[in-house]
């Protein structure tokens, strides 16, 4: 599709195990973002990659939480260790970083749940 | 970050004019104002953006105060379709980050 792309679509683990959740981007778009809305809550900012440059990985909650992006396209968001209060859903988004017009397009996201 | 307040939740009937409101006092010169929208276990979409002008677009319009610290989201006819949490952003050049506050929940009534 031409959509962002996010699986897996739900995920339950066990506390203390390791979870690795994908985001597929619109092809061509050069910005990326991950967020997390825990149950009731508003988008809490994550991390975001522009391009080659350096991520801004200034809402990562805790060193558990790890993302990469390869290639400039595909990016996996990783939480080790996984801990009850990680439950909640983890929404990607791309854009095509224009000066300041950043139409962002949000995946469907993953719904984790850590029992 | 420049924050946005946004009323929690308001409501509506179908087929009238919804009016969404948002305060961003400390909107810089160059934040673009933007709005998102998030359906009912989906992601956030995007919904309209502007700087100063008042701007329109197939989904709704958005009226920006003279001294831009204030918005609002204007719907024209809301549908049930239109149900969601309606989310004010200022996008800082340079930031590259969205900063979601809780946004307004629209409830609209049949």
């Amino acid at each position: 599709g031409a959509g962002v792309s996010q699986s897996p679509s739900n995920k339950v683990t066990e506390k203390g195990k390791d979870v690795e959740l994908r985001c597929d981007p619109i092809s061509g778009h050069t910005a990326l973002y991950w967020y997390r809305q825990s149950l009731g809550q508003g988008l809490e900012f994550l991390i975001y990659f522009q391009g080659n440059s350096a991520p801004d990985k200034s809402g990562l909650p805790s060193d558990r939480f790890s993302a990469e992006r390869t290639g400039g396209s595909v990016s996996t968001l990783t939480i080790q260790r996984t801990q009850q209060e990680d439950s909640a859903v983890y929404l990607c988004a791309s854009s095509f970083r224009q000066g300041a017009r950043t139409e962002a397009f949000f995946g469907q996201g993953t719904r984790l749940t850590v029992v | 970050d420049a924050k946005t307040t946004q009323p929690n939740s308001m409501e509506s009937n179908e087929e009238e004019p919804v009016h969404l409101p948002c305060n961003h006092s400390t909107i810089s010169g160059t934040d673009y104002i933007h709005w998102y929208r998030q359906l009912p276990s989906q992601g956030p979409e995007y919904v309209i953006h502007g700087l100063t002008s008042n701007v329109n677009n197939r989904m709704a319009s958005l009226a920006i105060a003279e001294d831009r610290k204030s918005s609002t989201l204007i719907l024209h006819r809301a549908t049930l379709r239109d149900a969601a949490v309606y989310y004010c952003i200022l996008d800082r050049p340079g930031t590259y980050k969205y900063i979601f506050g809780t946004g307004t929940r629209l409830k609209v009534l049949a």
